[in-house]
């Protein structure tokens, strides 16, 4: 079956560096996302991961390993507005269909 | 501006009265999907559309209907609404991800906050 973990909640401090785990075992792989998730709000697209290796964005960077089915997110230089739910999704085929952890908590304190 | 539009964005009813979520987007997408999110479960996905007159179930199905007559524009109907279908549903489109694609990132509604009482 399909199954997406990623820890429920994280604490970090404010200019800090956190680190979002998320492993997965999907039936299909095309693609790995990541999304920030205000409360009440629309998830908003982050990054996206197909091949191996590390992509760098600003203050955000995602890594994925396709063998060990592992991926993180890292949140550099934590500011407050940071705090918020981080979603790893995995495309399971080629039209879209999207599988979703429960999201990771990010709370930032001063 | 590309977005996806859901209306309405907060809304209470009764037990069996018959309802409808719309959205709408234009990017001109083919791919369009319905997901509820639930504390602690995250977003499951209710149904999805592949293109105008192709739609499928996704996870979580039951008690939800949809309808694609047209590219911009997928429903979620709730024929016979009940109290375990209050949540929070957002509305999804993207194109084809065909590896590496610029577009394949999938856009959000802002989200429709559901509650049967």
């Amino acid at each position: 079956g399909q199954n997406i973990d990623q820890p429920t909640e994280m604490t970090a401090t404010e200019g800090a560096i956190v680190q979002i785990n998320c492993t997965y075992q999907t039936s299909g792989f095309n693609g790995l996302f990541w999304y920030q998730q205000h409360a009440g709000e629309a998830p908003t697209f982050l990054s996206y991961n197909v091949l191996d290796g590390l992509e760098e964005k600003g203050r955000f960077s995602s890594f994925l390993s396709r063998s060990k089915g592992y991926s993180y997110l890292l949140l550099k230089e934590l500011q407050m507005k940071d705090s918020a739910s981080y979603l790893c999704a995995v495309r399971d085929d080629s039209w879209g269909k999207l599988q979703f952890g429960a999201g990771t908590q990010v709370v930032v304190t001063p | 501006e590309a977005q996806v539009t859901q209306n309405p964005r907060y809304l209470i009813t009764v037990t069996g009265k018959k309802l409808t979520v719309t959205c709408s987007q234009n990017m001109n997408h083919e791919y369009m999907s319905w997901y509820r999110q639930d504390p602690g479960l995250g977003l499951r996905q209710i149904y999805y559309s592949m293109n105008v007159e192709v739609t499928d179930k996704g996870d979580v199905p039951e008690g939800y209907k949809v309808s694609r007559k047209e590219k911009r524009n997928f429903p979620l109907i709730l024929e016979s609404p009940s109290p375990n279908q209050t949540s929070l549903y957002f509305c999804a489109s993207n194109s084809p991800g065909t590896g590496g694609a610029q577009n394949t990132e999938a856009f959000f509604g802002q989200g429709t906050r559901l509650t049967v009482v």
